[in-house]
């Protein structure tokens, strides 16, 4: 039974590119996140949805969409990808404001 | 914003002594300080929190201090294990907000 899952795992891609990373989280949570890890490991939140309505949107360029049909589902489309792209991409969800559980992540590499 | 600081990056313990991981924290508003456990190619995964108008909190071999004056919180894990090995981030949230702000991380070794 995974809480929140991320599709896919890996994601080799070309600069210029468009692609799109999917989770789903099956806890019934109300709000979900979208956090980047880069090389060095450092976690940044780069946006939040509650009950579907974007609560948080950090300094992202507009390249990156996030998208949420449903309470269970955050998408993360980012366009004309960049070298500086390539990170780990980790979906998270949490009953209110208090991020509990993420998901396994989404290495990104751009080439 | 909030500056979330990590001490120190990487820590080496024999299995069945203490390590000790400390953060500093900017914002005097904030609530609440999660520490999260990550596994080499897995997601954060959260281990013990801690809110502001708690001192200390203990769960097993693990502990979590809070000092509001000095704004600090620390980790402490007791008869560590081989499997305690991970990185290990601290976090804290601004009053108001979802957002949470990480530390960078903490690289622990438990050598047999």
């Amino acid at each position: 039974d995974t809480a929140v899952s991320q599709t896919p795992k890996y994601l080799v891609t070309q600069m210029g590119n468009d692609k799109s990373i999917k989770c789903e989280q099956n806890l019934g949570h109300d709000t979900m996140y979208w956090y980047k890890q880069d090389s060095k490991k450092f976690l940044k939140i780069m946006f939040s949805y509650n009950n579907k309505e974007l609560i948080i949107n950090e300094t992202v360029p507009n390249r990156f969409s996030p998208k949420s049909p449903d309470k269970a589902h955050l998408n993360l489309h980012i366009n004309s990808l960049e070298l500086g792209d390539s990170a780990v991409y980790f979906c998270a969800s949490s009953p209110g404001s208090l991020v509990r559980f993420f998901g396994p992540g989404t290495r990104l590499t751009v080439l | 914003g909030e500056n979330v600081e990590q001490h120190p990056s990487t820590l080496s313990v024999q299995e069945g002594d203490s390590a000790v991981i400390k953060c500093t924290y900017s914002d005097s508003a904030s609530n609440y300080f999660p520490w999260y456990k990550q596994e080499l190619g897995k997601g954060p995964q959260l281990i013990i929190d801690i809110r502001s108008n708690v001192g200390e909190k203990k769960d097993q071999r693990i502990a979590v201090t809070l000092n509001k004056t000095a704004k600090h919180f620390s980790l402490h894990i007791t008869e560590t294990q081989p499997e305690d090995s991970a990185v290990y981030f601290c976090a804290a949230r601004p009053n108001s907000g979802y957002a949470l702000n990480f530390g960078k991380g903490t690289s622990l070794l438990v050598t047999p």
